[in-house]
């Protein structure tokens, strides 16, 4: 079954704030997690992603999986206004012939405040 | 930097009617997908293609929706007889080759079935 939950918020910070996001998901075959960011009237783009278990750093930005409780976080450090945006978790499965589909999360709404 | 592009930005139908959403994927990739976005409700997976033919479909995929790569530039979502539920925004996204296969999304059609 492919599931992923996630908390919609909305989350509203203050500037500088240390912002958490996170999701559970159902399947525990699953390998490759994904974080989207959503601005309005914007499809979705890839923020970063991770493989199987543990941490992935990119600046600002910190993916982590916990494979045995099945779930996945998504932490932002000094959270400035341009962060405010839709954040997405997401599974990726592959489909065959090297194209896989998403599996998305309901998004959660985040408002960083200056 | 290349992007993927949507035509319309909205469509406005009345139920029963045909419609037809476009999209020009960035230019060297392979692989193309839509997925769909009810409002309040997840992105989901709709269909991925590759080669000239579908590689997956979701059980929303079913007979009234077909898509199609009619020249090198363009990939189309056809529904056939829209229905009220079809209301939603519809995103195109399209990824390269099995070693980088980041999806990129387009901006999205907003399709209004009255």
């Amino acid at each position: 079954q492919k599931e992923v939950e996630q908390d919609p918020g909305p989350l509203s910070v203050p500037e500088g704030a240390i912002v958490s996001l996170n999701c559970t998901y159902s399947n525990s075959a699953f390998q490759y997690f994904m974080w989207y960011r959503q601005y309005s009237r914007k499809g979705p783009e890839l923020l970063m992603y991770t493989y199987s278990s543990g941490n992935k750093e990119d600046g600002r930005f910190t993916a982590q999986v916990d494979k045995s409780s099945k779930y996945i976080s998504l932490f932002i450090r000094d959270s400035q206004p341009s962060d405010s945006a839709t954040y997405l978790c997401a599974i990726k499965t592959y489909s065959g012939a090297g194209s896989y589909q998403l599996t998305f999360g309901k998004g959660t709404k985040l408002s960083v405040i200056p | 930097e290349p992007e993927v592009t949507q035509t319309p930005s909205h469509q406005v139908t009345q139920m029963g009617q045909e419609v037809i959403l476009r999209c020009v994927p960035i230019s060297n990739h392979l692989y193309f997908y839509w997925y769909r976005q009810i409002l309040g409700q997840k992105v989901e997976f709709l269909v991925s293609f590759y080669n000239n033919e579908i590689s997956e479909k979701s059980e929303i995929f079913d007979d009234q929706f077909s898509v199609e790569r009619p020249d090198g530039s363009n990939f189309t979502l056809k529904i056939r007889s829209t229905k009220l539920e079809d209301s939603a925004m519809y995103f195109c996204a399209s990824s390269g080759t099995e070693t980088n296969n980041e999806q990129f999304f387009g901006p999205g059609t907003r399709l209004t079935v009255l």
